[in-house]
């Protein structure tokens, strides 16, 4: 499968248990946040999103959070199953005359689920 | 509903060569931006197009290049290319401005 990155950071957890995924993002201005899913041969998959004017949003088994004080971003999967092994990236956008404007990812975590 | 396409998926070139991308967007998608993804570097944005005007452009040299058609189908074109040109190319489409952006699998370009 393709490569996403080497040396990436890395979550391991046991299956059922819950994961958080940390993620510091760089702008202030930046006023829109997602987080994506990358799963080895494919491209980045929308798991979920988050504006500024939030600081929670719950979707199926995920939950992510924003601090804007710290400039930090998280994202709760419960009940992890092994399909959730992936490489997880955070990315930031700021408004370029009204729309969401492109998108600035991070590292990305890799998460490996064990059976 | 098709997902968004890109071809060709590989492509082997060489140093010096251009090489040209497509990507088709999800239907009545009328943006499609670029990325480029290496293992050094991440997933950094090339460029957005929408209704056939570019909007916004990242920070990368002007051997990279593109365009969209009226039908919101794109291409992006690489000239002179170098050996840190290799990666996985992403193309992303979304309905409007405002909207999340769905990626397509990538191309991966290989420059020996």
């Amino acid at each position: 499968g393709e490569s996403v990155g080497l040396h990436l950071p890395t979550l391991s957890v046991q299956e059922g248990d819950n994961s958080i995924i940390n993620c510091a993002y760089s702008n202030s201005a930046s006023d829109y946040f997602i987080w994506y899913k990358q799963e080895s041969g494919k491209g980045p998959q929308f798991i979920i999103d988050i504006r500024s004017n939030m600081d929670k949003r719950q979707g199926q088994r995920v939950t992510v959070l924003l601090n804007k004080t710290v400039k930090h971003l998280s994202l709760q999967i419960a009940a992890t199953q092994p399909g959730d092994s992936a490489v997880y990236f955070c990315a930031e956008s700021m408004n370029y005359g009204g729309s969401q404007g492109n998108l600035i990812f991070g590292k990305g975590t890799k998460l490996s689920v064990k059976p | 509903k098709a997902g968004v396409t890109q071809t060709p998926r590989y492509l082997i070139k060489t140093r010096g060569q251009q090489v040209t991308l497509s990507c088709s967007p999800i239907s009545g998608h009328r943006s499609v931006s670029w990325y480029q993804q290496t293992p050094g570097q991440g997933l950094q944005f090339l460029f957005e197009y929408f209704s056939e005007t570019q909007r916004n452009k990242g920070n990368f040299p002007g051997r990279f290049s593109g365009r969209q058609f009226s039908n919101s189908r794109s291409e992006m074109n690489v000239s002179t290319l170098e050996l840190g040109d290799s990666a996985l190319y992403l193309c992303a489409s979304r309905t409007g401005l405002f909207n999340e952006q769905f990626f397509g699998p990538g191309t991966r370009l290989t420059v020996l």
